[in-house]
């Protein structure tokens, strides 16, 4: 089966520059999620989106910012890049089934962002 | 706004061993609750879920988990560990389908043979 797709799956940056993380949801899925796991912490949520609209909105900072485009994949944009924001970005993905949202999120396998 | 706390960091375990991790919520509204499983260097795998129903849950792998809505707790269950098993442990709870996850700290599970 199809899972979400994560790209690129290992990111190298200096501080000060930006990275673009992609994430392809499941087909058919229509709601996506963002999260940021720290080494050694719990998985933070980031932000959300549904049908291309932000949906919910966590503790990501101002110098992040995400879309859902129309084929429904995300990117996660984030720029002046601080040591602070090394860590593993999960996203995940749900589809709406008669209507009605599904209570599961399907995880992808994350991108391990580095900053040196 | 929802939280949950995993009492225990590191739980250290004999193969072929039962193991109990813990799980406490707090919400003022029902909640769906989750656990996942991350193996080293890999990402979030689901292991069983309660939305609703029956409070003893059966997921993947042989674990088991029991709700309990007067200890707002969520213990997940196994009664013989793997070597496999090995892994970092994390219960979640969301306040609806389509909301975002909110996870516990985590507990990592090491199994000696």
């Amino acid at each position: 089966a199809a899972g979400v797709i994560q790209s690129p799956r290992h990111l190298i940056k200096e501080k000060r520059e930006t990275a673009t993380l992609k994430c392809y949801p499941i087909p058919r899925h229509d709601t996506v999620y963002w999260y940021q796991q720290g080494p050694g912490q719990d998985p933070q949520f980031l932000i959300s989106f549904y049908e291309k609209m932000q949906s919910d909105k966590g503790s990501i900072p101002d110098r992040f910012s995400a879309q859902q485009f129309s084929d429904y994949h995300s990117e996660l944009n984030m720029s002046s890049l601080e040591l602070g924001d090394s860590a593993l970005y999960f996203c995940a993905s749900s589809p709406e089934i008669a209507g009605v949202q599904y209570n599961e999120q399907f995880f992808g396998p994350g991108t391990r962002l580095t900053v040196l | 706004a929802q939280s949950v706390t995993q009492l225990d960091s590191q739980v250290p375990v004999f193969e072929e061993a039962p193991v109990e991790l813990r799980c406490n919520y707090s919400s003022s509204v029902s909640v769906y609750l989750f656990w996942y499983v991350q193996y080293p260097n890999q990402g979030l795998q689901l292991l069983l879920k309660y939305l609703s129903g029956s409070t003893l849950v059966k997921g993947i792998n042989g674990f088991e988990a029991e709700f309990n809505k007067s200890q707002t707790s969520f213990h997940l269950r196994k009664p013989s560990v793997h070597i496999s098993d090995t892994a970092e442990y994390f219960c979640a709870v969301t306040l609806a389908a389509g909301n975002k996850l909110t996870f516990g700290g985590g507990t990592r599970v090491l199994v000696k043979p």
